[in-house]
C-alpha cells in the first residue's frame, strides 16, 4: 500500500534555529513530492515541489530533498521565525496515481 | 486573481439535510479537485475533475456527488447529510495532473452534521 508518514506529529523549536522536518513514503517509485504549509483554518499553500529527478529544490529559507531509494524527503528550515509556525503536509504522487497521497503532517510551532 | 475561492466558509446541517459546496476558480486550470480533511488525518480525495463535463472518483465518494459543467467551476453536493461526513472540505486546482504542477488550494468549508 501506498503510504506517506510524517513524524513527529508536533514539534517546538526556539525561534533561530534550524530545524528539518521529515516525510517518508512506501513506494519509491514517484513521479513528485511537494511540501505544503497549512494555518491554522486555512487551506494548503504549496512551499516546494521536486520532480523525482531532482535531488533538492530552495525557496529562500527553505530546503526541500528527496531520497527516492530510501523513500525520504527532508524539509530544511533556516533561521526559524516565530511566522513559521504552521501545520506542515508532505504529499507524494505516486507513479500509476492520479492522486496525491498525503501525510498527517507535522505542526511546527516556533518558541519567541 | 482571486485563486480558488470557496463558499461557505462554515455551515451546520441536520442530519438528512442536503447541500452544495461552491468552489470557483479563475486561473483557467484544467484540473480541480476535492478533499476532505478529518482531524490528525491527511488530506483524503472525494472527486477529481480532469475538464470540463469529466469527473471521477477518489478515495472517498460516497455521499458525494459532483459536476463540472465549466472549466472555472466545480460544487461538491452532499446528498443525505450524515455525522461522518463532519469535516473540513478544500477544493483545490492545478493546470496540469495531480501535482505536475503545483495544486492551489482554497481557505476550505468547515461542515458540521449533528
Amino acid at each position: 500500500k501506498q503510504e506517506v508518514t510524517q513524524i513527529p506529529a508536533a514539534l517546538s523549536v526556539p525561534e533561530g534555529e534550524n530545524l528539518v522536518l521529515n516525510c517518508s513514503f512506501t513506494d519509491s517509485a514517484i513521479y513528485n513530492l511537494q511540501w505544503f504549509r497549512q494555518d491554522p483554518g486555512k487551506g494548503l499553500t504549496s512551499l516546494l515541489l521536486i520532480q523525482s529527478s531532482q535531488r533538492e529544490q530552495t525557496s529562500g529559507r527553505l530546503n526541500a530533498s528527496l531520497d527516492k531509494s530510501s523513500g525520504r524527503s527532508t524539509l530544511y528550515i533556516a533561521a526559524s521565525q516565530p511566522g513559521d509556525s504552521a501545520t506542515y503536509l508532505c504529499a507524494v504522487l505516486f507513479w500509476g496515481n492520479e492522486k496525491l497521497t498525503f501525510g498527517t503532517g507535522t505542526r511546527l510551532t516556533i518558541i519567541p | 486573481n482571486a485563486g480558488v475561492t470557496q463558499t461557505p466558509k462554515f455551515r451546520i446541517l441536520k442530519i438528512g439535510q442536503s447541500m452544495t459546496l461552491q468552489c470557483t476558480q479563475d486561473m483557467n486550470h484544467n484540473y480541480m479537485y476535492w478533499y476532505r480533511q478529518d482531524p490528525g488525518m491527511g488530506l483524503k480525495l472525494i472527486y477529481y475533475s480532469v475538464g470540463a463535463g469529466i469527473t471521477d472518483k477518489g478515495e472517498v465518494p460516497n455521499g458525494y456527488n459532483v459536476s463540472r459543467s465549466t472549466t472555472e467551476d466545480f460544487p461538491l453536493r452532499l446528498e443525505l447529510a450524515a455525522p461522518s461526513q463532519t469535516s473540513v472540505y478544500f477544493c483545490a486546482s492545478s493546470y496540469g495532473q495531480g501535482a505536475v504542477d503545483e495544486q492551489y488550494f482554497g481557505p476550505g468549508t468547515r461542515l458540521t452534521v449533528t
